[in-house]
């Protein structure tokens, strides 16, 4: 384990459904980031968050909702999703502003039926 | 702008023989840059760093990078590969003053043969 730690490892989820991801980190670190990786794509930052309030929202779909509830979580809801957005989702952590890297969790693998 | 590119999407070695991933970078200032491995269906693990210390970086599993500002370059070797060593390789920089953003390359598939 990293440190960072990502639930649930796989989701498969239908189109209408409702459902949440949810990141934990244990180290201290006061920002939290959502990537979304696609097959033979870089990785896409989503949201950043520091210090709890969000700085970042990369043009995502509004379908997409994070929550930061406090600085060791981060949760990603997820409604109406499209089969496009079947990806690896990986949360990561920093201390400040990343420039000594992040701490990434294990990701978690959504499949939207 | 900041930009991260990896020269090879897949490079192929034999076990025992050394690794060269290259990647180069575009960046105003001086930047932080991280070599992070992914192995299947797992998250990104930290190879190593550089955060304008020592120019040789050492990570872990007997990996090394390079930092040569002249060629802004940060090339990632290993003397000898192991199958383990199979998986992805993303080069990362982290720009100087951007409120903790990495920019991604697009990632070296590195494949091992007995």
């Amino acid at each position: 384990e990293t440190g960072v730690t990502q639930t649930p490892r796989h989701l498969v989820m239908g189109m209408t459904n409702k459902k949440s991801l949810k990141c934990e980190q244990h180290l201290g670190h006061n920002a939290m980031y959502w990537y979304k990786q696609s097959a033979k794509k870089p990785l896409e930052l989503m949201f950043v968050y520091s210090l709890e309030e969000r700085v970042e929202n990369n043009s995502v779909p509004s379908r997409f909702s994070p929550e930061c509830p406090n600085s060791s979580h981060l949760f990603l809801h997820l409604h109406t999703l499209q089969p496009e957005d079947s990806a690896l989702y990986l949360c990561a952590s920093s201390q400040d502003q990343g420039n000594y890297g992040y701490t990434f969790g294990s990701g978690t693998r959504l499949t939207v039926v | 702008a900041q930009s991260v590119t990896q020269l090879d999407s897949h490079v192929s070695v034999s076990e025992g023989t050394p690794v060269l991933l290259r990647c180069n970078y575009s960046s105003s200032y001086s930047p932080s840059l991280f070599w992070y491995v992914q192995h299947p269906n797992k998250g990104l693990q930290l190879l190593l760093k550089y955060t304008s210390a020592a120019t040789l970086v050492k990570g872990i599993n007997g990996f090394e990078a390079e930092f040569k500002k002249s060629e802004t370059s940060f090339h990632l070797t290993k003397p000898s590969a192991h199958m383990s060593d199979a998986a992805e390789y993303f080069c990362v920089v982290a720009p100087y003053n951007q409120g903790g953003k990495l920019i991604f390359g697009q990632g070296t598939e590195l494949s091992v043969k007995p």
